[in-house]
């Protein structure tokens, strides 16, 4: 299986910061990336797919780059509503693999 | 407005099982491949199951080989996960959701495996 590997997995900051998360993968997975953002007690929702194009209704401070097995989810200014757990999950190669998650909370 | 509602779960011991099911709105289920992830108390996420949009294809997760059977009735606009020789280590909130990217995800449904 793929393992996907997130860094940082609790990161504080401040609204207005930027703020940017890692996921590598074991392998390659080519374009075939996607972020989810999951607040508590409620389902998870994604934010990004292919690496870098925007779900529907997701706000344009949220960007998502790399390729193959090294990618970045940014924030460009954190927001109130954005304080939650963000997951990188694969789907390039059965099974679909997750990263364990970064939790991004209040400084 | 697309919609996922699971159903079906519940408190089951050890060795017993349970049938998952989601139902799909606000789109034309038959075309959509679907996708069966879950999330045990306080942790990540783990893919469990994924279905073509015909029903033709399908996939599991190791930990769920041979125990679970992923199926979908699109005259129903239904997608099951049949769940037999539960352990306690498939207790979890079940989600469904589309696609192999996730684009929608239903609510979830609550799975606890004990005695």
């Amino acid at each position: 299986d793929i393992q996907m590997t997130q860094s940082p997995s609790t990161l504080s900051a401040s609204v207005g910061d930027r703020v940017t998360i890692t996921c590598r993968a074991s392998e390659s997975v080519s374009m075939w990336l996607a972020w989810h953002q999951q607040k508590p007690g409620k389902a998870p929702k994604r934010l990004i797919y292919g690496t870098a194009i925007l779900g529907t209704n997701v706000p344009s401070r949220f960007s998502g780059s790399g390729s193959g097995t090294e990618f970045t989810l940014t924030i460009s200014s954190l927001q109130p509503d954005d304080f939650a757990t963000y997951f990188c999950q694969q789907y390039n190669t059965d099974p679909w693999t997750f990263g364990q998650g970064t939790k991004v909370e209040m400084k | 407005e697309v919609q996922l509602v699971e159903s079906g779960g519940g408190l089951v011991q050890p060795g017993g099982s349970l049938r998952l099911s989601c139902v799909a709105s606000g789109f034309s289920f038959s075309s959509v491949e679907m996708t069966w992830v879950r999330q045990a108390p306080g942790k990540g996420l783990e893919y469990v199951s994924y279905i073509s949009s015909s029903g033709n294809a399908f996939y599991y997760a190791d930990s769920v080989k041979g125990r679970f059977t992923i199926s979908r009735d699109n005259a129903k606009n239904s997608l099951y996960l049949q769940m037999n020789s539960l352990r306690a280590e498939d207790t979890a909130l079940y989600y469904c959701a589309r696609y192999k990217s996730l684009d929608y995800w239903g609510q979830g449904t609550l799975v606890t495996v004990s005695s």
